[in-house]
């Protein structure tokens, strides 16, 4: 799987956009882009997935470049909810095998703030 | 449609107890999963299922053990409880052509004392 880097935290004021990069270099042409979320204390929760075509589904949206080789997840009116650690993990579909658990970085600490 | 379901959501053990955690998923998924994270650190898988009968181990499946005798359930057993068993568990499913989108349940807290 290709490594991914992300901001470790960032913050966003209730209401606003939230906007998380990701960096992705090193992807190959069958890699998914995959974006998780854990809120505290929680469960990890599964947000959006794409490959390279920007995609929209009812908690976020996904703009991946035309190179592929970073991406951005849009939150697009933050709430205090949406305070939680955002993983972007890049993965070749139904990879499986040995190699069936996700594997989840450091991810960015996305704060929301009133 | 409830999802991934994990019982207890909290559970205290002295050394050498055992328990078995429970997963249920009503998703018809084939797939489920079993991590642990420990506090501060990424997800750990112990077992995994890819269909009723069918188990294999995961990275950290030392002092485990699971039975799929159904499509819903996944139970998870502990048979002599380790301090360095405390953690979180988390059970996940997900249908067998997409492993990565991945449904997870709300976990049980687990401390060996």
């Amino acid at each position: 799987d290709a490594k991914t880097t992300q901001p470790p935290s960032m913050d966003c004021a209730e209401g606003r956009a939230a906007n998380l990069p990701c960096n992705h270099s090193t992807i190959s042409g069958n890699e998914y882009v995959y974006w998780y979320r854990q809120i505290h204390s929680q469960g990890p929760q599964y947000i959006i997935h794409g490959l390279k075509n920007n995609e929209t589904n009812e908690m976020a949206s996904l703009i991946i470049t035309e190179d592929r080789k970073s991406s951005t997840l849009i939150l697009p009116h933050a709430t205090l909810r949406d305070t939680a650690v955002y993983y972007c993990i890049v993965r070749v579909l139904g990879s499986g095998g040995s190699n069936y658990k996700l594997t989840f970085g450091k991810g960015t600490l996305l704060t929301v703030n009133p | 449609n409830a999802g991934v379901t994990q019982t207890p959501k909290f559970r205290i053990l002295k050394i050498g107890q055992s328990m078995t955690l429970q997963c249920t998923q009503d998703m018809n998924h084939n797939y489920m999963y079993w991590y642990r994270q420990d506090p501060g650190m990424g997800l750990k898988l112990i077992y995994y299922s890819v269909g009723a009968g069918i188990t294999d181990k995961g990275e950290v499946p030392n002092g485990y053990n699971v039975s799929r005798s159904t499509t819903e359930d996944f139970p998870l057993r502990l048979e002599l409880a380790a301090p360095s068993q405390t953690s979180v568990y988390f059970c996940a499913s997900s249908f067998p052509r997409d492993q990565e989108t991945q449904y997870f349940g709300p976990g049980t807290r687990l401390l060996v004392l």
